[in-house]
């Protein structure tokens, strides 16, 4: 089985601290993904890791950084945290594309932040 | 532009009815088309995908998806639903960009009448 694990369930941080969210997966996976999802929204794309190293932006990548040393490990940052970035975070991993079953997205269980 | 429409935010069915979920899709090619659950508080499971071929789709837990290239749909089925099914179900399609970018839907939470 796939195994996508985030380094916290749960944070509460004040407005201006800097958050490390970790995610590890264990299939070794080229593609990494770092998402958050607000109610009504769906989840949104933060940024996406396709090779150590390698990033990309994703639809909503203000305010955040990533970083990614080693494949199994992809981090999103975030620098100077405000209320509105209180959200989850989801963490996937996949394949490369090339069609077919590599296409699949496996997600963490989710890290709830909350901004005061 | 690729995009996917959960027309229904919230559906209330009794226990042992049936189920469907709409999701409507919008791209260029042929997509892969993905259903996913979440759990309070937990990530999200892949119940079923659609890459070619039949386009009946079986998933986990006893769900179905079909296919409709020409309604440009991929309805999330289940003859007779359990408590357990309450969650938010996710339709996606992608891929899109060079990578294996996927969009996700905006959700539909279901909830279980016992």
């Amino acid at each position: 089985d796939v195994k996508v694990t985030q380094s916290s369930r749960y944070l509460v941080k004040r407005t201006g601290e800097k958050v490390f969210l970790e995610c590890v997966q264990d299939m070794d996976h080229e593609n990494m993904f770092w998402y958050r999802q607000d109610p009504g929204l769906g989840l949104r794309l933060i940024y996406f890791s396709y090779d150590v190293k390698m990033k990309e932006k994703g639809d909503i990548p203000e305010g955040y950084s990533v970083s990614r040393e080693k494949k199994e490990r992809f981090s999103l940052i975030l620098e100077s945290t405000s209320t509105n970035q209180t959200s989850m975070y989801l963490c996937a991993s996949s394949f490369p594309s090339g069609g077919g079953i590599e296409e699949t997205q496996y997600f963490g269980p989710g890290t709830r932040l909350l901004v005061l | 532009a690729q995009s996917v429409t959960q027309p229904d935010i919230h559906i209330t069915v009794s226990e042992g009815a049936s189920l469907e979920l709409r999701c409507n899709y919008s791209y260029g090619a042929t997509p892969y088309l993905f259903w996913y659950v979440q759990s309070p508080g937990q990530g999200l499971q892949l119940l079923l995908k659609y890459f070619s071929g039949d386009t009946l789709v079986q998933g986990i837990k006893g769900f179905e998806a079909e296919f409709k290239r020409s309604q440009s749909s991929f309805n999330l089925r289940k003859p007779s639903v359990h408590w357990s099914d309450a969650a938010e179900y996710f339709c996606a399609v992608g891929p899109y960009s060079s990578a294996s970018k996927i969009i996700f839907g905006s959700g539909t939470r279901l909830s279980i009448r016992p």
